[in-house]
């Protein structure tokens, strides 16, 4: 079953610093999509990409988050001056008009 | 966007049949039902997606009545392992965002 990866499944980083969540969506879907859930509460979108631009974002995306497709395979998250409140599990995932397929996941703990 | 209203928490019994019920009550013609399950620490995993009456796979069946203002999600005999957090979300047909509501916490007991 294909799937969507993420890498790396954790990362600690110091407060400021700059981190790039990275993922491979399944291959020959469309959309792409980056999803946030802090511990204990609910999902929460981030922001949609299609054709190579941004369909739709969130207010948490705000400009300290940038998105991008560098290649034919990868779709990147990053986000330039990390906040403690930026804690939490990032999930990418991808659709082709149906449902969404979720990776697994990055931890992500700033300290 | 259509907002969702499920229960917070449900208990149930291993080999019970078990339904959870979303409420959405300004969902839009274009836009489709889709259910997701959420094992700690793991993305959600997409189980079965409607527009309308019934849909049946092999691990669920979704119940949406013809006003399309609600949906059943049904778990047939539930074990264990289906101890997760089911969410319910509704989103338009050019999949641009859907929103994660605050899902229901099934707990399958022994």
């Amino acid at each position: 079953e294909p799937e969507v990866t993420q890498t790396p499944s954790h990362q600690v980083t110091q407060m400021g610093q700059e981190v790039i969540l990275r993922c491979v969506p399944i291959s020959n879907h469309l959309y792409f999509y980056w999803y946030r859930q802090i511990l204990g509460q609910k999902v929460e979108f981030l922001v949609s990409f299609y054709n190579n631009e941004i369909s739709e974002k969130s207010e948490i995306f705000d400009d300290q988050f940038s998105v991008e497709r560098p290649d034919g395979s990868n779709f990147t998250l990053k986000i330039r001056s990390t906040k403690l409140e930026d804690s939490a599990m990032y999930f990418c995932a991808s659709s082709n008009r149906g449902g969404y397929t979720f990776g697994s996941g990055t931890r992500l703990t700033v300290v | 966007l259509a907002k969702t209203t499920q229960p917070i928490s449900m208990d149930s019994y291993e080999g019970q049949e078990v339904n959870i019920t979303c409420s959405h009550n300004n969902i839009a013609t274009n836009d489709y039902i889709t259910w997701y399950q959420q094992f700690p620490s793991q993305g959600p995993r997409f189980i079965i997606q409607g527009y309308k009456t019934k849909v049946t796979n092999e691990v669920a069946s979704l119940f949406i009545p013809a006003d399309r203002k609600s949906s059943t999600l049904s778990l047939p005999r539930v074990s264990l392992s289906d101890t997760a957090v089911y969410y319910c979300l509704v989103g338009d047909t050019n999949f641009n965002k859907f929103y994660f509501g605050s899902g229901t916490k099934l707990n399958v007991k022994p």
